[in-house]
């Protein structure tokens, strides 16, 4: 089954507005957690990540929040901008365990508009 | 700095052909990814490789190979191409347990 879940395949916030979007995982060994950004005809970008020894990180307008009993997490992206306009990737990966992979979610489509 | 290069761009075949896509980085990366993008399911992991000659199946490695030849380089074999298969392979290197960089991706057409 699918690890890392995107439910929502988009999202339409106006200019200024926050934008929230979400993943869910399944394996409890995930302990870190990653969002990646995708431009049409691009490749992903790494926008920000978080290990599990924390539950929030703030870096600028983005802030990355991780349930862990919820198997949740979260990136928010305050006073959002029409250049946000891409594809989110979340992605899990379980760095204790000696594994350098990372599981991706199907990515969630966010378009700003002014 | 850094870059991952995908040869070739674009990549036709025909139906049952074997088809060979290459991936090098002068990062110095220890590991190496192979994943095939599909719209609406997002990456999904072929095979990978944390050293020289290392191989490790990801989650859709069957109707794959895959060779670490040498540190900088990690090359993907399609054993058999599917007829109408439309995809886009994206390499990635990362240092441990950090960030992974992505190559411009290789885009297939089987027809």
């Amino acid at each position: 089954g699918q690890q890392v879940k995107q439910s929502s395949p988009s999202l339409t916030v106006q200019e200024g507005g926050i934008s929230i979007l979400n993943c869910d995982y399944e394996n409890d060994m995930f302990d870190y957690f990653a969002w990646y950004k995708k431009y049409p005809d691009n490749s992903p970008t790494l926008l920000i990540s978080v290990r599990s020894n924390v539950d929030k990180r703030e870096d600028g307008r983005l802030t990355v929040f991780l349930n862990k009993s919820g198997k949740h997490f979260s990136l928010h992206i305050t006073a959002s901008q029409p250049e946000d306009t891409a594809v989110y990737l979340c992605a899990a990966g379980a760095r204790r365990g000696g594994n350098n992979k990372l599981t991706f979610g199907q990515g969630t489509v966010l378009s700003v508009i002014p | 700095g850094g870059i991952i290069t995908q040869t070739p761009k674009f990549l036709i075949g025909q139906e049952g052909q074997k088809l060979t896509l290459k991936c090098q980085q002068n990062f110095n990366h220890d590991t190496m990814y192979w994943y095939r993008q599909d719209s609406g399911k997002g990456l999904r992991l072929i095979y990978y490789s944390i050293t020289e000659n290392d191989l490790q199946k990801g989650d859709l490695s069957e109707g794959y190979d895959a060779s670490r030849e040498k540190k900088s380089s990690f090359s993907l074999t399609v054993t058999s191409a599917q007829k109408n298969e439309m995809a886009v392979f994206l390499c990635a290197s990362s240092p441990w347990g950090d960030e992974q960089y992505f190559g411009p991706g290789t885009r297939l057409t089987v027809l």
